[in-house]
């Protein structure tokens, strides 16, 4: 699995738009990037996949550069209750058929008021 | 939806006790993992299980560890004799197919070693 860098945390206002970049420098061809939320006391969820160029759904958009050494979680104008961990996955869908997902220390986001 | 259960919540238990946490995943899922989260640090794999046996394990995941599908709906750990360093939040999640990284996690049991 790739090896991942994101920054340990981030702070925001309610109502922002947050972009959390991720660095994964030595990615692989067959790799997919796959962003996990998790809230104080839970168990973490996914958000969001994506193998290039963007990709959107009703959390959250992901941008990925044609070169795809790094990704952007964005999050649309965000509420108090987006603050969470979020972490950056980079990984083989065809090799790692266990499916054991590999998380970093992630990205500790916190939205004041 | 759909989610994944964990019981207990939370356990206490003393040091060398046996203690077995219980999950049922999301019923039409055919992968099983186990995770732990000690306090303040990252998530961190323990095992895999598929088709009725391990498929993977970590280096924590030693032979103190244990793991089971007894009824078809039950997916249990069981660690034999507790350490102190057991203590940590350990999450069972499930996924419904190979090839995708998509997890449902449960909300975990917290467990407390004395």
């Amino acid at each position: 699995l790739a090896k991942t860098t994101q920054p340990i945390s981030m702070d925001s206002y309610e109502g922002q738009e947050v972009n959390i970049t991720c660095s994964h420098n030595n990615i692989a061809t067959n790799d997919y990037i796959t962003w996990y939320q998790q809230f104080p006391s839970q168990g973490p969820r996914f958000i969001i996949q994506g193998y290039k160029t963007k990709v959107t759904n009703e959390v959250a958009s992901l941008f990925i550069p044609a070169d795809r050494k790094s990704s952007t979680l964005s999050l649309p104008r965000v509420s108090l209750s987006d603050t969470a961990v979020y972490y950056c996955l980079v990984g083989n869908l065809l090799y790692n058929q266990g499916g054991k997902l590999i998380f970093g220390q992630g990205t500790e986001l916190s939205v004041k008021p | 939806e759909p989610e994944v259960t964990q019981t207990p919540s939370h356990q206490v238990t003393q040091m060398g006790q046996e203690v077995i946490l219980r999950c049922v995943p999301i019923s039409n899922h055919l992968y099983f993992y186990w995770y732990r989260q000690i306090l303040g640090q990252k998530v961190e794999f323990l095992v895999s299980f598929y088709n009725n046996e391990i498929s993977e394990k970590s280096e924590i995941f030693d032979d103190q560890f244990s793991v089971e599908r007894p009824d078809g709906s039950n997916f249990t750990l069981k660690i034999r004799s507790t350490k102190l360093e057991d203590s940590a939040m350990y999450f069972c999640a499930s996924k419904l197919e190979t090839g995708i990284y998509e997890q449902y996690f449960g909300p975990g049991t917290r467990l407390t070693v004395t």
